[in-house]
């Protein structure tokens, strides 16, 4: 069945430095993959997704995201944080019916100045 | 600009009480999604529907159901609500196939006292 993990409930990083959120899947089919944020009394938008196209995946606010398939990874990175990145982030997997979305715990994101 | 909208930010309801949680976008999509989320569990799927009087159960669908007479509005219902379904409700639509983009309301918070 799919599923996905994100090592990690809480990443606290300085203005400035690298953001990694760590995000491994299960899949028995080619998976497709996703990653949502929701800032505080909202609710999610898409910040990047990976459909079996290039396995480096550009998104909005500078994030992007690499699939290894050797390693059933999906890792989020931003090379400088900002404050305005201070949220929620959460991977996703489609279901294997391909009907929905399976969502990962989620990940709270603090940058401090 | 796609909108989804849940019709109440903030519910209080008693036990055993019966309750409407709807949901209205404005982008003719055919998939609509119920989702609750709870801190640590992240999100999980209570009900999707891919078509007007068309549902199909989650992960999650006990003690709730839904209602889809018109193709933009979609209603979660709990028939006797109870304390344990106190959390953050949130509604999503999607056009076409479930890989496109998930667009979120702003949550719908219950507490069930």
């Amino acid at each position: 069945a799919q599923s996905v993990t994100q090592l990690g409930s809480h990443v606290s990083v300085s203005e400035g430095a690298l953001v990694l959120l760590r995000c491994n899947y299960s899949s028995s089919v080619p998976p497709y993959l996703f990653w949502y944020v929701q800032y505080p009394n909202q609710g999610l938008q898409l910040l990047l997704k990976y459909t079996s196209a290039a396995t480096l995946v550009k998104g909005i606010n500078g994030f992007e995201a690499e699939f290894k398939k050797s390693e059933t990874s999906f890792h989020l990175t931003k090379p400088s944080a900002h404050l305005s990145d201070a949220a929620e982030y959460f991977c996703a997997v489609i279901n294997q019916a391909g009907t929905a979305l399976i969502f990962g715990k989620g990940t709270t994101l603090s940058v401090s100045s | 600009d796609v909108k989804v909208t849940q019709s109440s930010r903030y519910l209080v309801k008693r036990t055993g009480e019966k309750v409407f949680l709807e949901c209205v976008q404005d982008m003719d999509h055919e998939n609509m999604f119920w989702y609750r989320q709870d801190p640590g569990l992240g999100l999980r799927l209570i009900y999707f529907s891919y078509d007007v009087k068309m549902k199909e159960k989650g992960d999650i669908p006990e003690g709730y159901s839904v209602s889809r007479e018109k193709k933009e509005r979609f209603s979660l219902i709990l028939e006797s609500a109870s304390t344990n379904q106190t959390s953050m409700y949130l509604c999503a639509s999607s056009f076409g196939g479930v890989t496109g983009e998930l667009f979120f309301g702003e949550g719908s918070r219950l507490t069930v006292l």
